[in-house]
C-alpha cells in the first residue's frame, strides 16, 4: 500500500514565525487532505488538495502530485495553532485514506 | 448541516466484553469509513461502507466487524475486548467513496481494563 511520510516529527516555534510541514508519499493518489487534531481528539479538515495551491487566511497548501510531495504552510503562528497536524491520502484502488505519523507542532507565546 | 455525530463519546469496558460504537455521516453522505488511532500505531483503516455495503477493510482480526443501514448511518462492534483495543475511534463521512472530502467526527474514546 501507499506509504506516508511527514517532517518533521515535531516543531516548537515562538508565537508569529512562519513554518513547513512535508508530506511525502510513495504512489499515485486521487485525493489528499490535511487535518488539524485538537487536543480533545477531533481531525479538522484544513485541505483537500489533490494537486495545486490553495490558501486559507493564515494556512496555505501545495501539493506537486507527479512528485509525490505536499507542503502546508502556516505563517504568524498563533498558539492556537498547536496540535498534531496529519496528512492523508488515497489512491483509487485502496479507497481507504492513509496517513502519516502527523507533525506536532508547538507555538510558545 | 450537522456534521458528523459519534456516540458515545467515551466508554469504558472490561476485558471479554463487546462494545458496539454509533456514527451518524452528515446529511446526504452515504460513504462512511472507521479509523483507530492509538499512540503507537497511529491512525489506522478498520472499515469503508458505501450504500449498505463494506467496500474496504483494514488489517483488524475478525472481531472488529461493522454495518451500515439505508439512512447510511453505522455502527462498528468489537467483540472479546482485549487492553489493546483502548483506542480513540473515528468515523468519516463523505459523499461517495475515494475522491471527496472526508469530515470527521469527533470520536469515540474506547478504555479496556
Amino acid at each position: 500500500g501507499i506509504q506516508v511520510e511527514q517532517s518533521p516529527p515535531d516543531l516548537i516555534l515562538q508565537e508569529g514565525a512562519n513554518s513547513t510541514l512535508r508530506c511525502n508519499f510513495s504512489d499515485s493518489v486521487n485525493n489528499l487532505q490535511w487535518f488539524h487534531q485538537n487536543p480533545w481528539g477531533q481531525l479538522i479538515n484544513l485541505f483537500y488538495i489533490p494537486s495545486g495551491t490553495k490558501q486559507n487566511g493564515r494556512l496555505s497548501a501545495t501539493t506537486v502530485a507527479t512528485e509525490r510531495y505536499s507542503l502546508l504552510y502556516i505563517s504568524s503562528s498563533q498558539t492556537t495553532d498547536s496540535g498534531v497536524y496529519f496528512c492523508a491520502v488515497k489512491d483509487a484502488n485502496a479507497g481507504k485514506s492513509t496517513f502519516g505519523d502527523g507533525t506536532t507542532l508547538t507555538v510558545k507565546p | 448541516k450537522a456534521g458528523v455525530t459519534q456516540t458515545p463519546r467515551y466508554l469504558i469496558k472490561t476485558r471479554g466484553q463487546q462494545v458496539t460504537l454509533s456514527c451518524s455521516p452528515i446529511s446526504g453522505h452515504r460513504s462512511v469509513s472507521w479509523y483507530q488511532q492509538t499512540p503507537g500505531q497511529g491512525l489506522q483503516f478498520l472499515f469503508e461502507y458505501f450504500s449498505e455495503t463494506q467496500r474496504n477493510k483494514g488489517n483488524f482480526p475478525g472481531r472488529f466487524s461493522g454495518r451500515q443501514f439505508s439512512n447510511s448511518r453505522s455502527e462498528m462492534n468489537v467483540s472479546t475486548l482485549e487492553l489493546g483495543d483502548s483506542a480513540l475511534y473515528l468515523c468519516a463521512s463523505e459523499i461517495t467513496p475515494s475522491t471527496d472530502t472526508q469530515y470527521f467526527g469527533p470520536g469515540t474514546r474506547l478504555t479496556v481494563l
